[in-house]
């Protein structure tokens, strides 16, 4: 079965340019989440959905960071305009079961490097 | 809040050596679930286990085993005769049942050098 699928797996861009990053989740998890991995700030929650409705946003660092899920087997992440302490790894990350706080598999992420 | 600290930033030893990482947790929820994850070189984040509060039986997998103590609140993941490819971050996790909220809070990680 295919994992949790992330593109880009690398993205450079420069200051001010939009930046979409994307993520499939696993069939049938109903549960898909965003993180933002930094060396200064670990791993954090950016934005969670269930059933395709964003359910809790307040990790999202700003207004200029934005998520979408359109569907049950897509969802994005757009940074518009990305700013050089952007870059860092995002994880994509899908789980199943309502309120059992099933394990979450992640995706391969995306290192972003904005310049 | 909910806080995950794992004091150990780095730990290296030589193979075969066992090895325990430390977690310790914050929660004012009497309903919560810890969890283990490892991400190797490669970078992906990979699950290892997950407990609930409820449940304080330690766990073995293999050369992994698990002791969680409510009474000091950690939950710490030993390792018996380390590998090479034991060699990764491990963090350390927590989410609370409240209203059924999935948020994972990860602690810093701790550097796993296993050392040939």
């Amino acid at each position: 079965d295919a994992g949790v699928i992330q593109s880009p797996r690398h993205e450079v861009t420069e200051m001010g340019q939009e930046v979409t990053l994307r993520c499939k989740p696993i069939s049938g998890h109903d549960y898909l989440f965003w993180y933002r991995q930094t060396m200064m700030r670990g791993l954090e929650l950016l934005i969670y959905f269930n059933n395709n409705v964003p359910i809790d946003d307040s990790g999202m660092p700003e207004d200029r960071f934005s998520a979408k899920m359109p569907n049950a087997s897509f969802s994005t992440l757009k940074i518009q305009p990305s700013e050089p302490r952007d870059s860092a790894v995002y994880f994509c990350a899908s789980s199943a079961g309502t309120g059992s706080h099933n394990e979450q598999f992640f995706g391969p992420g995306t290192r972003l490097t904005v310049l | 809040a909910q806080k995950v600290t794992q004091a150990q930033t780095e730990i290296s030893v030589v193979e075969k050596e066992d090895v325990t990482l430390d977690c310790v947790y914050e929660t004012r929820d009497t309903t919560y679930y810890l969890f283990w994850y490892k991400q190797p070189p490669s970078g992906e984040l990979v699950f290892l286990i997950r407990r609930n509060s409820f449940d304080e039986q330690n766990e073995i997998s293999g050369r992994y085993s698990w002791n969680f103590q409510k009474s000091t609140s950690s939950f710490n993941f030993t390792i018996t005769a380390s590998q090479v490819v034991d060699s990764a971050v491990y963090f350390c996790a927590l989410s609370e049942a409240f209203l059924g909220a999935q948020k994972l809070v990860f602690g810093q990680g701790t550097r796993l050098t296993i050392n040939p």
